[in-house]
């Protein structure tokens, strides 16, 4: 079944750099690839999602790249700024219509001023 | 619209102790899931729904039930409480894409 594992599961930058997750699977016949930002206390929300038909997805500072070869996908944030702390949680959906997700374990990001 | 709404926002049981997180959305959407949240562990999947009269089982569906009489409303049941379910629910809805989840209920169970 579908399986992914998150990496790393912190991550401290200083503020204006770049943070990198990534995120690796198992189950090839996935097609939707969404990553989702939780702040301390919130529900989680979508800040940017890529499909298996495309490589690379970019909005703003953040951007998603694909490799569907190798089943790994990760976020690129760019210029980070304090208020990108927060959780961050990769998913995805396997071939079967049926709306589930599953997601990986979690970074906590924290950006230091 | 009010999105996917989630009662209650706390809950605090006792071991064997049963009660039902409700779970509505106004989108009409298909699918909807429940997930818990534990430190470390991200969101696990429950149960999840692909329409009404529709349910299936997620990766943790011990302990729980639910059940899909309407589009709208998408209820967990916890038969007997257990201190291992103590964690944060949530409820999403989806078109088959994004998911939209609820705001949550905080579950203790002592």
């Amino acid at each position: 079944g579908e399986n992914v594992e998150q990496h790393p599961s912190t991550l401290s930058v200083q503020e204006g750099d770049s943070a990198v997750i990534k995120c690796t699977y198992s189950d090839s016949a996935s097609n939707y690839f969404p990553w989702y930002k939780q702040e301390l206390g919130k529900r989680p929300q979508l800040i940017i999602d890529i499909r298996s038909n495309v490589g690379e997805k970019k909005d703003q500072r953040i951007a998603v790249t694909l490799n569907k070869t190798a089943k790994h996908f990760s976020l690129h944030i760019t210029e980070t700024q304090p208020e990108d702390s927060a959780v961050y949680f990769c998913a995805l959906r396997g071939s079967s219509n049926t709306g589930k997700l599953i997601f990986g374990q979690g970074t906590t990001l924290q950006v230091k001023p | 619209n009010a999105g996917v709404t989630q009662t209650p926002k706390f809950q605090v049981l006792k071991t064997g102790q049963s009660m039902t997180l409700q779970c509505a959305q106004d989108m009409n959407h298909e699918y909807m899931s429940w997930y818990r949240q534990d430190p470390g562990m991200g969101l696990r999947l429950i149960h999840y729904s692909v329409g009404a009269g529709i349910t299936d089982q997620g990766e943790v569906p011990n302990g729980y039930n639910v059940s899909r009489s309407t589009t709208e409303d998408f209820p967990l049941r916890l038969l007997s409480a257990a201190p291992s379910q103590t964690s944060v629910y949530f409820c999403a809805s989806s078109l088959g894409y994004e998911q939209y989840f609820g705001p949550g209920t905080r579950l203790t169970v002592t």
